[in-house]
């Protein structure tokens, strides 16, 4: 079946500008994770959606950020007033659902410049 | 200090070598996983555990929970096993990962 899907691909975006980056996780997966990939700076923890339960947003590196799913399915990672920092690859990933024993899976991630 | 540290950071294999990569980690953990990244490519999941040996093919994972200590084993490496590998880990009952910083893979010929 298909995977994780993201879009775009990659975003070059100006300083200040808002952008919106689109998730769609593996059908019928509940839970869904946004994760970042900054360059020389491994992989951190940005936010996570379990089925209707309020999301965990304890990476978000700042109030510029945020995410919302709909339906349980989709969801989108906005980032407000872009800064060259948040230039990154932003990888989303989707589980069954969350807790022991449950791979994750992941997307292909956006490569986002800002310039 | 890194919650999770990985070593080594690079490592480069004569093809059909054994390798092995290590990763240490200083909190309490609900699972441990080994993740592999191709250059340019997306990440995939090698290995999910919270106790004992798994093995896929060529390689192996093993976990100590006591010791807080996992290893990524390769038998009989081959040039399309380089990539970064990755050690990730479910912090007590929170599925968001935390991640080690990678080990830098090349097999040659």
């Amino acid at each position: 079946g298909a995977g994780v899907s993201q879009s775009p691909s990659n975003k070059v975006t100006e300083k200040g500008k808002d952008v919106e980056l689109r998730c769609d996780p593996i059908s019928g997966h509940t839970a869904l994770y946004w994760y970042r990939q900054s360059l020389g700076q491994g992989l951190e923890f940005l936010i996570y959606f379990q089925g209707n339960s309020a999301p965990d947003k304890s990476g978000l590196p700042s109030d510029r950020f945020s995410a919302e799913r709909t339906g349980g399915s989709v969801s989108t990672l906005t980032i407000q007033r872009t800064q060259q920092e948040d230039s990154a690859v932003y990888l989303c990933a989707s589980s069954p659902q969350s807790g022991l024993n449950y791979e994750q899976y992941f997307g292909p991630g956006t490569r986002l410049t800002v310039t | 200090k890194n919650e999770v540290e990985q070593s080594p950071q690079n490592l480069t294999a004569q093809e059909g070598e054994f390798i092995t990569i290590n990763c240490s980690y200083s909190v309490g953990i609900s699972a441990l996983h080994w993740l592999q990244q191709h250059p340019g490519g997306g990440i995939v999941s090698l290995f999910m555990l919270s106790s004992g040996k798994k093995k896929h093919g060529r390689l192996i994972a093993t976990i100590n929970i006591q010791e807080k200590h996992s290893s990524l084993h390769i038998t009989a490496s081959h040039p399309r096993d380089s990539a970064v590998y990755i050690c990730a880990v479910e912090p007590g009952t929170a599925s968001k990962l935390t991640f080690g910083t990678g080990t830098r893979l090349q097999v040659t010929l």
